[in-house]
């Protein structure tokens, strides 16, 4: 299964915009990209996904390189309660279950 | 209301005992996963199922055992064999094994074994 390497951390100001970084440069052709967000004690929350086209929904936008090795979650404009930790997986459109491995993730810290 | 439901959410344990964590969902998804998470660290798969009496196993199921019974229900079974079985378990599910539909998440359980 294709990897995903994150930064172990990054620290943003409040109502500054957020660019999380993530390397796939395995990435295979069928692969979707998502990124999911835990907070503590929680389980992991949903954020966006994308195959080759940039995506933006309420949370954030997902900006996928041309070549698909690397993509880049955006988030606009900070606040306190988007402080967790931002996963980045990659999903497999084949006929067999993906084992949907997960990183360490990236710690985001937000501070006023 | 849809969900899963992961119970209890504090379980403790003696050393050398079995225990079985609970995971229920009524998303009437097929595909069904158990991570486990240590403290400061990320998820690590332990089990997961694509469809009914189907599973396979993870990148680290030495000392866990699964049943996919039903398709609600994909129990995990801690045995006495996991070194180090403290740790924090999430059980997730994915309306396909495959494909863009996101996993949904459980509020996980934390077992404590002394």
């Amino acid at each position: 299964d294709a990897k995903t390497t994150q930064p172990n951390s990054m620290e943003s100001n409040e109502e500054e915009p957020v660019h999380l970084p993530c390397n796939h440069s395995t990435i295979s052709g069928t692969d979707y990209i998502h990124w999911y967000r835990q907070l503590p004690s929680q389980g992991p929350e949903y954020v966006i996904h994308g195959l080759t086209s940039n995506v933006n929904n309420r949370m954030a936008s997902l900006a996928i390189a041309e070549d698909r090795k690397s993509s880049t979650l955006i988030l606009h404009r900070a606040t306190l309660r988007d402080a967790a930790v931002y996963y980045c997986i990659l999903s497999s459109n084949t006929g067999t279950a993906s084992k949907l491995t997960f990183g360490t993730g990236t710690r985001l810290q937000v501070t006023l | 209301d849809g969900g899963i439901t992961q119970s209890p959410k504090y379980l403790f344990r003696k050393e050398g005992q079995n225990v079985t964590l609970s995971c229920e969902q009524n998303l009437n998804h097929d595909a069904m996963y158990w991570y486990r998470q240590d403290p400061g660290q990320g998820l690590r798969l332990i089990y997961y199922s694509q469809i009914v009496n189907d599973f396979q196993k993870g990148d680290i199921a030495e000392g866990y055992s699964v049943s996919r019974e039903k398709k609600e229900s994909f129990p995990l079974t801690v045995t006495s064999a996991q070194k180090n079985p403290t740790a924090f378990y999430l059980c997730a599910t994915k309306e396909t094994g495959f494909g863009n539909s996101p996993l949904h998440f459980g509020n996980g359980t934390r077992l404590t074994v002394t």
